[in-house]
């Protein structure tokens, strides 16, 4: 049972635009949410996490909004850079668990 | 170099052999999970030990094993292998909620 999902395999985006990243996750109890980016042939690195108490974390090109209602989490990347093209992964935990859950990725490709 | 080591980088087998898969955590992290990420799919987490103890258990599968030494260092052990296990395998580790460190992965093919 996929508890984080991520819906869209691939992105493409041009240069400079908005890239935007969905997540979607059923489990409530989860209240601690972060995005990786992959490079082929390496690991995932931490790129950006958000609190349940929030809705909106920033940090530089990268911002991650949360609907807790909903249940939706997504990534924009203003403005996309050919370097940002990597795979993402969402993830998330609940402060009763010690692990954390991720999605399936999102390829994103930025257009030169 | 996210100051995870993991080794070898990659293996090739055969089906109903055994392989060991090392890993080293960053310095000062007591804690290493270990992940699979077969095709198409997203990590699965498989295990966690912290300080030498299993703190967490996931998908893993009772061929599959795991220790971690007084080292700090874990090792991730993988029998009886089936054609399915072939997928790249991720170890990770931390000292606060805040999120992994991994290291580069292990590919294994199971031929």
């Amino acid at each position: 049972d996929q508890q984080v999902k991520q819906n869209s395999p691939s992105l493409s985006v041009q240069e400079g635009r908005i890239s935007i990243l969905n997540c979607d996750y059923t489990n409530s109890m989860f209240d601690y949410f972060l995005w990786y980016k992959k490079y082929p042939a390496e690991g995932p690195t931490f790129l950006i996490s958000i609190s349940s108490i929030k809705d909106k974390n920033e940090d530089g090109r990268f911002t991650v909004f949360l609907n807790k209602s909903a249940k939706h989490l997504s990534l924009h990347i203003v403005p996309s850079q050919p370097g940002d093209s990597a795979v993402y992964f969402c993830a998330a935990s609940s402060n009763t668990g010690n692990q954390f859950y991720f999605g399936t990725g999102t390829s994103l490709t930025v257009i030169p | 170099d996210s100051g995870v080591t993991q080794t070898p980088k990659h293996l090739i087998t055969a089906t109903g052999q055994r392989v060991t898969l090392r890993c080293s955590p960053r310095s000062g992290d007591l804690s290493v999970y270990w992940y699979q990420q077969s095709l198409d799919q997203g990590l699965q987490f498989l295990i966690q030990y912290y300080n030498g103890e299993e703190r967490a258990k996931g998908n893993i599968l009772e061929r599959f094993s795991a220790q971690q030494f007084p080292d700090l260092h874990s090792e991730l052990n993988l029998s009886s292998l089936e054609l399915g296990d072939s997928a790249l395998y991720f170890c990770a580790s931390s000292v606060v909620r805040g999120g992994y460190t991994f290291g580069s992965g292990t590919r294994l093919t199971v031929v």
